[in-house]
């Protein structure tokens, strides 16, 4: 149980393009879904958290025009890069909780590897 | 501010023991995990602690003191499928993951 997808697994796209990646949790209900980014040999930088049904909460200096996040159903969230450039080129990775009051494992989708050309 | 140490790199020999060790100081404590997270691929759990003690799962062992604001990642019968990445996180008093840089293990044979 506890499997979180996405989809594509690898994009490969021209400079000023935008890019939707696909998050979905498929045995359980994802109340709360995090978009991490992962630059080569550096740890997880979140970039935001999304609750079903409103808007998702961006870290500070991730530009929220520019990183498009909707999380319209408990099983599904998407990123939308806009506009990418070569800098946005990245490792990206989604995970998903069952949520509730106190805090629930996250369970990692395998990743999206975004390379801008 | 939130901090989350562990050593950069580790080396290990193929059927040893290695414990990665993590520091932190946050605001708040909820609970720490570490993941592994092998080259291009996402992170996969390994454990959550959120009392003091030793929790054995496995191979894989990991230890919790809240006082000290420490916690280790004891990996026993080391495999070569053992090399990666482990990761310390926190969940701070609001319920956030505060991630450590990662430990890469390198095991050789």
């Amino acid at each position: 149980g506890a499997v979180v997808s996405q989809h594509p697994s690898w994009v490969i796209c021209k400079s000023g393009t935008s890019v939707k990646i696909e998050c979905r949790s498929l045995d359980f209900q994802a109340t709360t879904m995090f978009w991490y980014r992962q630059f080569p040999k550096q740890s997880l930088m979140l970039m935001a958290t999304s609750n079903e049904g409103s808007k998702a909460t961006y870290e500070q200096g991730v530009e929220k025009d520019k990183f498009l996040i909707n999380h319209a159903s408990l099983t599904l969230s998407t990123l939308t890069v806009t506009s990418a450039h070569p800098e946005d080129s990245s490792f990206y990775i989604c995970s998903a909780s069952p949520g509730g009051v106190s805090y629930n494992e996250q369970f990692f989708g395998p990743g999206t590897r975004l390379t801008v050309l | 501010g939130q901090n989350i140490d562990q050593p950069t790199e580790m080396t290990a020999t193929e059927g040893a023991i290695v414990q990665i060790n993590c520091t932190y100081q946050t605001s708040g404590f909820n609970g720490l995990f570490w993941y592994q997270q092998h080259a291009g691929e996402a992170p996969t759990f390994l454990s959550y602690n959120v009392l003091d003690g030793l929790e054995e799962k496995g191979r894989f062992s990991s230890f919790l003191s809240r006082s000290k604001g420490y916690s280790y990642l004891l990996l026993k019968e080391l495999q070569m499928k053992d090399s990666a990445s482990y990761l310390c996180a926190v969940v701070d008093s609001n319920y956030q993951l505060i991630w450590g840089a990662g430990t890469k293990l390198i095991i050789k044979p």
